[in-house]
């Protein structure tokens, strides 16, 4: 199976809390990231989180880990359109490893 | 900081052509790499190196050279152009010992 899955597709209202979902299969991955990609641009580093923690807010992201389950979940609070954008997974492995293996990302569609 | 720094924007080549793509950090990172984007795929490493001197093969390594002879630049070379290297490519930069990994805006590369 995929190293990184995430749903492909996710629309909310305006006004409402995004909650992007992502899996992953290393139990030895040390840093796990979230990106954002508007159409055209670049990757835009929004997030990481080391895989000793459980949970980073910063602002309206909050990040939660659940190492268990090897389950990644980013929350955005109160989503604007200008929050519209691909949403990119990726988890760095082990030790001496320093590649990101990405997700294909979750395209979040904002409705006014 | 003009952080990390992809040129050309857009390329179009004809098969057999060859070019370099540019990527430059101001950052003073050890790790740099290439990754090239498609459409249904995600992300997927060409060639990434942990230092000036040092370079070594990603996923997806055939029909690309790197070099790496400073630590600013990490230049991706495409000896003979093919159709199925039309992409979008990015250069990410970051250190050895630390979580955050930047990404340039990408070049699109268009060969006919």
């Amino acid at each position: 199976g995929e190293d990184v899955e995430q749903s492909l597709f996710l629309s909310v209202r305006e006004g409402d809390s995004s909650v992007i979902n992502c899996t992953y299969t290393d139990s030895s991955s040390t840093y796990l990231y979230w990106y954002k990609q508007e159409p055209g641009a670049g990757l835009q580093l929004l997030t990481y989180i080391f895989s000793n923690m459980d949970m980073k807010q910063d602002q309206r992201l909050t990040v939660l880990l659940n190492k268990k389950d090897k389950h990644l979940s980013l929350r955005i609070a109160d989503t604007q359109t200008g929050d519209s954008a691909i949403y990119f997974c990726a988890e760095s492995r082990g030790a001496g490893s320093y590649q990101l293996t990405f997700g294909k990302g979750t395209k979040l569609s904002v409705i006014p | 900081n003009a952080g990390v720094t992809q040129t050309p924007k857009f390329q179009v080549l004809k098969t057999g052509q060859s070019m370099t793509l540019q990527c430059a950090q101001d950052m003073n990172h050890e790790y740099m790499s290439w990754y090239r984007q498609d459409p249904g795929m995600g992300l997927r490493l060409i060639h990434y190196s942990v230092g000036a001197g040092i370079t070594d093969q990603g996923e997806v390594p055939n029909g690309y050279n790197v070099s790496r002879s400073t630590t600013e630049d990490f230049p991706l070379r495409l000896l003979s152009a093919a159709p199925s290297q039309t992409s979008v490519y990015f250069c990410a930069s970051r250190f050895l010992d630390r979580g955050e990994a930047f990404f340039g805006q990408g070049t699109r590369l268009t060969v006919v």
